[in-house]
């Protein structure tokens, strides 16, 4: 079975602080796909970043950065001088290899950043 | 453009009705997606259909029935609606193999 945790429930830090989102996820199958998610206070959920299971290279996004571990099976989010705007729910989820044309899927239950000003 | 739209953004009804809640997505993907938001956040898929094909049924209750009239729509019909069907919907749509999927701006569902 697949699963996501997501450790912190609440995050606060003051703004120009770095931060870092933890996911740890579970699952058999060797080939899957990692994403992060951003729900800010308006409801909506934003696409961050997809990762596959065979690329475990670092990415950066501006001041977005993303750790894929294999041997640890965590997939950390880290936001580098944070802004108030980064103030959202962040989703990390996990899916796997396609079953009849349609991935599912499998949610963390969200960590919820709050940055003040 | 926007790329999925759900309607309506609000719904606001009594226990015991039947309500619809639509999906349509513009990118030309071939599957679709319902989710479903707890009041703590929680993130749960409920449907998936690809290419008008229901692929995903998780363990929702049959008063719950999706229908797909083409690829670029699905839309989620609700009988005898319960306290606990209460929550945010998300439709969402991908395209086979690039996994990603793009979400709505969700509906949220109030039932009295």
């Amino acid at each position: 079975a697949q699963k996501v945790t997501q450790a912190q429930t609440e995050i606060s830090v003051v703004e120009k602080e770095d931060v870092t989102l933890d996911c740890v996820y579970e699952t058999r199958d060797t080939t899957y796909y990692l994403f992060w998610y951003k729900q800010p206070p308006s409801g909506e959920l934003v696409f961050l970043i997809r990762r596959n299971s065979f690329d475990e290279q670092n990415e950066i996004s501006g001041r977005y950065s993303w750790n894929f571990q294999k041997s640890t099976s965590s997939f950390n989010f880290t936001i580098t001088a944070s802004q108030v705007v980064d103030s959202a729910v962040y989703f990390c989820a996990l899916s796997t290899t396609p079953q009849g044309g349609s991935e599912k899927l499998v949610f963390g239950k969200g960590t919820k950043l709050t940055v003040n000003p | 453009d926007t790329a999925v739209s759900q309607t309506p953004k609000y719904l606001v009804t009594q226990m015991g009705n039947d309500k619809s809640i639509k999906c349509e997505q513009n990118l030309g993907h071939d599957t679709m997606y319902w989710y479903k938001q707890d009041s703590k956040k929680f993130l749960k898929i409920m449907f998936s259909y690809n290419n008008k094909e229901l692929i995903i049924n998780e363990t929702v209750p049959n008063r719950f029935s999706p229908k797909s009239p083409d690829k670029a729509h699905l839309n989620l019909h609700i009988n005898s609606l319960e306290l606990g069907d209460s929550a945010v919907y998300f439709c969402a749509s991908s395209q086979f193999h690039y996994n990603e999927q793009f979400f709505g701006p969700g509906t949220r569902l109030t039932v009295l």
